[in-house]
């Protein structure tokens, strides 16, 4: 059972190149999210995917954009890279029940812009 | 932000002691959840207290819940070297029905031999 899968789980980009970071459960899931983690700053909400077909902002949106592509699948994409997204990046499962259920999280992405 | 607070920021404690971090909150849960992170890995689920419960034990782990204070306190009790780790709390807020957590920014434990 792999849980969440991450990939890539480092990558370093130019300023202003894009790509793509990929994220399955196989779990079954209905949601799915995304967060970055700096230095003394926890971890803070990019997007999320309550459910299939549907995405809301976090605290953090922001130069990133996310596809729903199926009920495994949560893909996060920097458009246009910049230093400030120098960071790593988690995506995270779970099952709502009262609340928010028991989060899983993938290994990370570390991504360095330059 | 909605966050939770870990406090202290950092603990280092001998083996075998017994560590206590606190978490702080601001708004109404649902229920509230403690994970751990070891360096370079991601977050892993130690135990979630619901809004109506107290107290909760998982082996070395016991998680107490004030909501009149708005505060939770995890307690590992004999500490091991490989407890050294980062430890976050994190609230569901009530209301949310998208599962959403809002994280504290963790205490670092470092437990030595």
């Amino acid at each position: 059972n792999a849980g969440v899968t991450q990939t890539p789980k480092f990558q370093v980009l130019k300023t202003g190149q894009s790509m793509t970071l990929q994220c399955a459960q196989d779990m079954n899931h209905n949601s799915m999210y995304w967060y970055r983690q700096d230095p003394g700053m926890g971890l803070r909400l990019i997007y999320y995917s309550a459910s299939e077909g549907t995405t809301d902002k976090g605290e953090v949106p922001n130069g990133y954009n996310v596809s729903r592509l199926n009920k495994r699948e949560f893909s996060l994409r920097l458009e246009s890279a910049a230093p400030s997204q120098t960071s790593v990046y988690f995506c995270a499962s779970s099952e709502p029940g009262q609340g928010a259920g028991e989060a899983f999280f993938g290994q990370g992405t570390r991504l360095t812009v330059v | 932000s909605q966050q939770g607070e870990e406090d202290p920021q950092a603990l280092s404690i001998q083996e075998g002691e017994n560590a206590t971090m606190n978490c702080s909150y601001k708004t109404s849960i649902n229920n509230l959840q403690w994970y751990r992170q070891n360096s370079g890995r991601g977050l892993v689920h130690l135990i979630l207290i619901r809004s109506n419960e107290r107290e909760k034990h998982s082996g070395r782990l016991r998680v107490t819940l004030d909501t009149s204070k708005k505060s939770s306190s995890l307690l590992i009790t004999a500490s091991r070297a490989a407890d050294t780790a980062s430890y976050f709390c994190a609230t569901s807020q009530r209301g949310s029905t998208l599962g959403r957590l809002y994280f504290g920014r963790g205490t670092q434990l470092t437990v030595w031999p």
